[in-house]
């Protein structure tokens, strides 16, 4: 089972940040949060990770609270080629199996 | 350097046909995966490979089975097609550098008649 909850869906108007929730009160001190977006039709595709710090890179910013129980992944300046499901996981680093639930469709409103 | 690369793009077979879908990556990646996809679903792992000679079963294995030929290739049989098997198949391997990431293939869509 997935061990994170994420909205189904959310708007967000273009060149504004997108804040996407996710919480994973279950995670374990091993755990690494990581997110994954898949574009219409195409294989997902590796956005960020991190463990407890946040996290930036040229794609988005991650934001892990204090307790680690939720998470929230920033984009900061969103474009159309932002929409795209976005899945949130919690795995141990190298651990062989990834589990992706349901993730969180966000819609780009130009 | 072509990442991930599956065959075939797409596929219409008849219940209780078999194939074969082909998966190859050129990254030297030892762990390699494959999903399936339902319309509206998330990914589900239906087998994983952590290393050439090893295999094991992930979320939804019943139907499949699979085999990992050597470090670049890992292949998804079904034996009998049924039409509960219909769905984009994705291919996955991941470097497990200091930034592990997890690259996929572009898919490949079946439907089984």
């Amino acid at each position: 089972d997935a061990k994170t909850t994420q909205p189904t869906s959310m708007d967000c108007a273009e060149g504004r940040a997108a804040n996407l929730p996710c919480n994973h009160s279950t995670i374990s001190g091993n755990e690494y949060v990581y997110w994954y977006r898949q574009i219409h039709s195409q294989g997902p595709q590796y956005i960020i990770h991190g463990l407890k710090n946040n996290e930036t890179n040229e794609m988005a910013s991650l934001i892990i609270t204090e307790d680690r129980k939720s998470s929230t992944l920033i984009l900061p300046h969103a474009t159309l080629r932002d929409t795209a499901v976005y899945y949130c996981i919690v795995r141990v680093a190298r651990d062989d199996k990834i589990i992706f639930g349901k993730g969180t469709r966000l819609h780009i409103l130009p | 350097n072509a990442g991930v690369t599956q065959t075939p793009k797409f596929q219409v077979l008849k219940t209780g046909q078999s194939m074969t879908l082909q998966c190859a990556q050129d990254m030297n990646h030892n762990s390699m995966y494959w999903y399936r996809q339902d319309p509206g679903m998330g990914l589900r792992l239906i087998y994983y490979s952590a290393s050439e000679g090893t295999t094991d079963k992930g979320e939804v294995p019943n139907g499949y089975n699979v085999s990992r030929l050597n470090k670049r290739e890992f292949s998804l049989r079904l034996e009998s097609a049924a039409p509960s098997q219909t769905s984009v198949y994705f291919c996955a391997s991941t470097w497990t550098g200091p930034q592990e990431t997890q690259y996929f293939g572009p898919g490949t869509r079946l439907l089984v008649l």
